[in-house]
């Protein structure tokens, strides 16, 4: 099974609107990254945050780790259409930068 | 500076036949790693590389998948005898020293067995 787990796996909303994702996961963690993957491309790292730190912001990006509830989630605030894409969660497990991705969820931003 | 560079982006094969998938990773980069996305799923991983060895591969089938990271050149990630199943978009993601966290991923290749 998946080490991340994202939810909701799909999110419609309107422009202005602020989007929020979670995602869960199994084990410890060295640190947990978000990325983004537009349709057909490859994935765009957009945040990282280690297992000792509790929130993190880049831009319009929030993004918050509960390592005893093992969850995080995404906050996109004022969204735009260029928004719309899947948004991954990943993890990884110790010091190296192997990770595990969850199953993403499938952004839509209506303009 | 340019970014991981994957080839071919689309790939065609019928039953039985091998693909071979090519990845340069960024400028510097020396860990290579590769990762298989199943239409509308997340990635799944694969295998992990350095120059010239094999870090990690149990995400790896053990028959007809092969990847290695020579000296010089690219990476490659072989698929033998190629069946349905094996129809995936095949990412390469690439990092520098280790610890920096953050993946560099290419534009993947998309595998059609038919």
């Amino acid at each position: 099974s998946q080490q991340g787990e994202e939810d909701p796996q799909a999110l419609s909303i309107q422009e202005g609107e602020n989007a929020t994702m979670n995602c869960s996961y199994k084990t410890s963690i060295n640190n947990l990254q978000w990325y983004r993957q537009n349709s057909g491309r490859g994935l765009v790292h957009l945040i990282l945050i280690r297992s000792n730190e509790r929130e993190k912001h880049s831009g319009r990006l929030r993004v918050t780790l509960d390592t005893s509830k093992k969850s995080s989630s995404l906050l996109i605030t004022a969204s735009r259409a260029a928004d719309t894409a899947s948004y991954f969660c990943a993890t990884a497990l110790n010091a190296g930068n192997m990770l595990t991705f969850g199953g993403g969820t499938r952004l839509m931003v209506k303009p | 500076n340019a970014g991981v560079m994957q080839n071919p982006r689309h790939l065609v094969r019928r039953r039985g036949q091998e693909a071979r998938l090519r990845c340069s990773p960024m400028k510097g980069h020396s860990h290579v790693y590769w990762y298989r996305q199943l239409p509308e799923e997340g990635l799944k991983f694969m295998v992990y590389l350095q120059k010239e060895n094999i870090i990690d591969e149990s995400g790896m089938p053990k028959e007809r998948f092969s990847a290695e990271f020579p000296k010089e050149g690219p990476s490659i990630l072989r698929i033998q005898q190629v069946v349905r199943g094996d129809s995936a978009a095949y990412f390469c993601a690439s990092s520098g020293q280790l610890n920096t966290g953050e993946l560099f991923f290419g534009e993947g290749s998309r595998l059609t067995v038919l």
